[in-house]
């Protein structure tokens, strides 16, 4: 098994840009992918892959990654922003998921 | 439209069984592996399980190996997770999530709106 380690706590002033980091072992072999998760409902993905967005996500959202860690910026945060960030990847045996502990971006 | 909808969730005391399930519609159910993700009250996610598209394999977390087992109809288009020795911990909503994946990244690309699990006495 393995860890992603991921800040609790981000915050951005109302259209500026914000980067939400995720660190672990895992991510030198495997990209992060990153779901959003707003108050009472379920996660949605926002970024798979090296850098890809579902149908629906707006460009502001990015991925990136560099060694073992990987990111999520969003370009001009918009209030609707405003969530609970969870990055997950397979795990160094391939086998199994992990996931991060969630970054909660306060939007200002 | 392309859906999960789980169910079965309750209130069971400690030590107790229950199955959850996750009826899946809109999309070729039984081309997907499919994945049991939970959530305990203030807390973030965690992985649970996951299954094959044609159930022969099968992965558990360690904090539910031994106690969970997890299956698949695709006639029904339906995931199961069968819990059993519960414990208080085990207390959380349950996801079920659709994988959207290749070697390099794993992704869950649909989720159902969760079924809420209260292990108490």
């Amino acid at each position: 098994s393995s860890e992603l380690t991921q800040d609790p706590a981000v915050s951005v002033a109302l259209g500026q840009t914000v980067r939400i980091t995720c660190q672990g072992d895992s991510l030198r072999s495997y990209y992060a992918s990153w779901s959003q998760q707003k108050p009472g409902q379920a996660p949605v993905l926002v970024i798979y892959d090296k850098n890809n967005r579902p149908s629906g996500i707006p460009d502001r959202f990015s991925g990136s990654s560099s060694g073992n860690t990987a990111s999520l910026t969003i370009t001009a945060a918009q209030a609707e922003d405003e969530a609970d960030y969870y990055c997950n990847s397979r795990d160094t045996s391939g086998n199994h998921v992990v996931f991060g502990g969630g970054t909660k971006l306060t939007v200002l | 439209q392309v859906q999960l909808v789980e169910s079965g969730g309750g209130v069971v005391q400690p030590g107790r069984s229950l199955r959850i399930s996750c009826a899946a519609s809109g999309f070729t159910f039984r081309s997907y592996a499919m994945h049991w993700v939970r959530q305990a009250p203030g807390k973030g996610l965690e992985w649970v399980s996951v299954i094959s598209y044609d159930g022969s394999n099968k992965y558990y977390a360690d904090s539910v190996k031994g106690r969970f087992t997890i299956s698949r109809d695709n006639s029904k288009n339906t995931l199961y997770l069968h819990m059993d020795s519960l414990r208080p911990e085990d207390t959380a909503v349950y996801y079920c999530a659709r994988e959207y994946s290749t070697g390099w990244y794993l992704a869950f690309d649909l989720w159902g709106q969760g079924t809420m699990v209260t292990v108490s006495s």
